[in-house]
């Protein structure tokens, strides 16, 4: 069965710090991956996506994701955070073949930056 | 275009009684999926329709169900209700080709409180 899991339920930085949030999946092929950010009652809003190809991705916003196979892991990152990042962000993995079943995404990271 | 609507945004029920939530897609797109987004159980597929057939399901009972129209609009119903019941719902839409897999455009949802 596929699975993600998103280890930092809350993480605060500093406004102009840098942010990593983690993902790990477990997923039997090749997975498409995909990093969601959803302001307070709002829906969810896609960052970035990676099925092939260079393993590091570009998003809105001026994020990034990182691919490692190896690692399981399709980890978020910015270099300097501002203070309307400030959201919830999820990372959720799927099939190829939309065909083959539905996606799965984790429980989500809290982002809080602090000014 | 315009993105993926969902009606009503709130909405308040007492236990026992049944709800009809509506979504309407992005134009073009044949597939809609449903959510349920709740602080415990984090973001949990309910099911998908493709031209107007439930093409995945999640393990929920089967007091939800769903439907798709022609136009590719689709609803929700949730019959007894129950305290639990009590969530955010979201609507997602893609084009639904099989392949490459389509991304998800989520609508704002609609949120559902059960006294």
């Amino acid at each position: 069965a596929q699975s993600v899991t998103q280890p930092d339920i809350h993480i605060t930085v500093s406004e102009g710090a840098s942010l990593e949030l983690r993902c790990n999946y477990s997923y039997g092929a090749t997975p498409y991956l995909f990093w969601y950010v959803q302001s307070p009652g709002q829906g969810l809003q896609l960052l970035l996506k990676y099925f092939s190809g260079d393993t590091l991705v570009q998003g809105i916003k001026g994020f990034e994701a990182e691919f490692k196979r190896s690692q399981s892991s399709f980890n978020l990152r910015k270099p300097s955070v501002h203070w309307s990042d400030a959201a919830e962000y999820f990372c959720a993995v799927g099939p190829y073949n939309t065909n083959a079943g539905k996606s799965t995404f984790g429980d989500g990271t809290t982002l809080t930056v602090k000014p | 275009k315009a993105g993926v609507t969902q009606t009503p945004r709130y909405l308040i029920k007492t236990r026992g009684q049944q709800v009809t939530l509506s979504c309407s897609p992005i134009s073009g797109h044949r597939s809609v999926s449903w959510y349920q987004q709740t602080p415990g159980q984090g973001l949990q597929f309910l099911f998908e329709y493709f031209s107007e057939t439930q093409r995945n399901k999640g393990n929920f009972p089967g007091r939800f169900s769903g439907r798709q129209f022609s136009n590719s609009r689709s609803e929700m119903n949730v019959s007894t209700l129950e305290l639990g019941d009590s969530a955010l719902y979201l609507c997602a839409s893609s084009p639904g080709g099989a392949e490459p897999y389509n991304e998800q455009f989520f609508g704002p949802g609609t949120r559902l409180t059960v006294l």
